[in-house]
């Protein structure tokens, strides 16, 4: 069965700390994905990776970086925790074959809250 | 830039009846579909697709979707909703190979008993 583990389920930050979210695909997937899911403004996306440390800015990277080291991991790194980035965050990956990589395996997200 | 357009916020049903969630799309190249859904507690998954051919596309748990090229739009279907369809549905598209998928805002389902 394939698998989206994200590491964190709820985490509590203060403003200014330095946050990391893991995500880690069993699937030997090329493309990962970070969204955010906000009420009333649905999945919007963070940075995504087509493949190992490779990066691409989404709608909403400002605040944000990723790292991808090896395939299988994607990390979201807020530098600098805002109340602002309250929020739940999504990680997703598919395979690149084209129309293929819409197809989006997701993680159980990582509920954020930053005080 | 790409956009998905979801027309109803909130959607109150109740069972046996029939739904249309509206969805367009704003690119004017080849693209292809999603419809998601987001079950209460759950992860987001899969609900059907569409990439080519047939534009009547069926899914799963009795969902199909309609591509009309010529209105942009995907709109979702279901000819008698059950209890368990209470769930969030969001619309997708991706405009070219490798580009990654765009959400709309999403559409809650409110299924009465």
């Amino acid at each position: 069965d394939v698998k989206v583990t994200q590491s964190s389920r709820y985490l509590v930050k203060r403003t200014g700390e330095k946050v990391f979210l893991e995500c880690v695909q069993d699937m030997d997937h090329e493309n990962m994905f970070w969204y955010r899911q906000d009420p009333g403004l649905g999945l919007r996306l963070i940075y995504f990776s087509y493949d190992v440390k490779m990066k691409e800015k989404g709608d909403i990277p400002e605040g944000y970086s990723v790292s991808r080291e090896k395939k299988e991991r994607f990390s979201l790194i807020l530098e600098s925790a805002s109340t602002n980035q309250t929020s739940m965050y999504l990680c997703a990956s598919s395979l690149p074959i084209q129309g293929r990589a819409g197809e989006l395996f997701f993680g159980e997200g990582s509920r954020l809250t930053v005080l | 830039a790409q956009s998905v357009s979801q027309h109803n916020h909130h959607v109150i049903l109740s069972e046996a009846a029939s739904l249309e969630l509206g969805c367009n799309y704003s690119y004017g190249g080849t693209v292809n579909l999603f419809w998601y859904v987001q079950y209460p507690g759950q992860h987001l998954q899969l609900l059907l697709k569409y990439f080519s051919g047939d534009p009547l596309v069926k899914g799963i748990k009795g969902f199909e979707a309609e591509f009309i090229k010529s209105k942009f739009s995907f709109n979702l279907r279901k000819p008698s909703v059950q209890w368990s369809d209470t769930a969030e549905y969001f619309c997708a598209v991706n405009a070219e190979a490798g580009t990654a998928l765009i959400f709309g805002k999403g559409t809650t389902l409110s299924v009465s008993s």
